[in-house]
């Protein structure tokens, strides 16, 4: 069994929904990352949160450490927030990612 | 600017032919780690150093190499001795091990091996 599960592996959305991708994770953490990474293949980590919740702009990630799962949101989606979406804890274990496309 | 510098973004080598992956950072992060990631899976650790002069194995250590003589750099190998080394890699670094800090990411080497 991995130890970072998320869900789902792929999500197709239209412009302007609300999105959720969610991350479950088996080991003890002191922190949860969250990272995008584009078609090009580089990557950016949007979040680091070991508590309660955190906002950037449309995006949102909430972390429950008692029930060790993560929930990252987008709110009113848009075309340019297509990527993969990965949930890690530590540096050694990843997600297999969330693809996202959202339509015009 | 502060940041994580890999390079080549693309490389070709032919098949038996050792081949070296340069990963430079210039946050003075003491903690370097190569990753490796195919298609339809995730992340999986190749090498990482949490201080000059000192690596360790990841889950995926068999036929890399790797070195930290500078705490800015953190050379891969790809040795003649990986099975199937056709891969994106992508090296990161962070203040320090133990995820309690964020990590920085480069943008990653393609290297496809004919």
């Amino acid at each position: 069994k991995n130890e970072v599960e998320q869900s789902p592996q792929n999500l197709t959305a239209q412009e302007g929904e609300f999105i959720t991708i969610n991350c479950s994770y088996s080991v003890g953490i002191s922190a949860l990352h969250w990272l995008q990474q584009h078609p090009g293949g580089g990557i950016v980590s949007l979040f680091m949160l070991s508590s309660g919740k955190k906002k950037h702009g449309r995006l949102i990630a909430t972390i429950n450490i008692q029930e060790k799962h993560s929930s990252l949101h987008i709110t009113a989606s848009h075309p340019r927030d297509s990527a993969v979406y990965i949930c890690a804890v530590r540096e050694v274990v990843f997600g297999k990612g969330t693809k996202l496309t959202v339509n015009p | 600017d502060g940041g994580i510098t890999q390079s080549p973004k693309y490389l070709f080598r032919k098949e038996g032919q050792n081949v070296t992956l340069s990963c430079e950072q210039n946050l003075n992060h003491d903690a370097m780690y190569w990753y490796r990631q195919d298609p339809g899976q995730g992340l999986r650790l190749i090498y990482y150093s949490q201080i000059v002069n000192d690596f360790q194995k990841g889950d995926i250590a068999e036929g890399y190499s790797v070195s930290r003589e500078k705490k800015e750099s953190f050379p891969l190998t790809v040795t003649s001795a990986q099975k199937n080394p056709t891969a994106f890699y992508l090296c990161a670094s962070s203040v320090q091990p133990g995820g309690d800090t964020e990590a920085f990411f480069g943008q990653g080497t393609r290297l496809t091996v004919v």
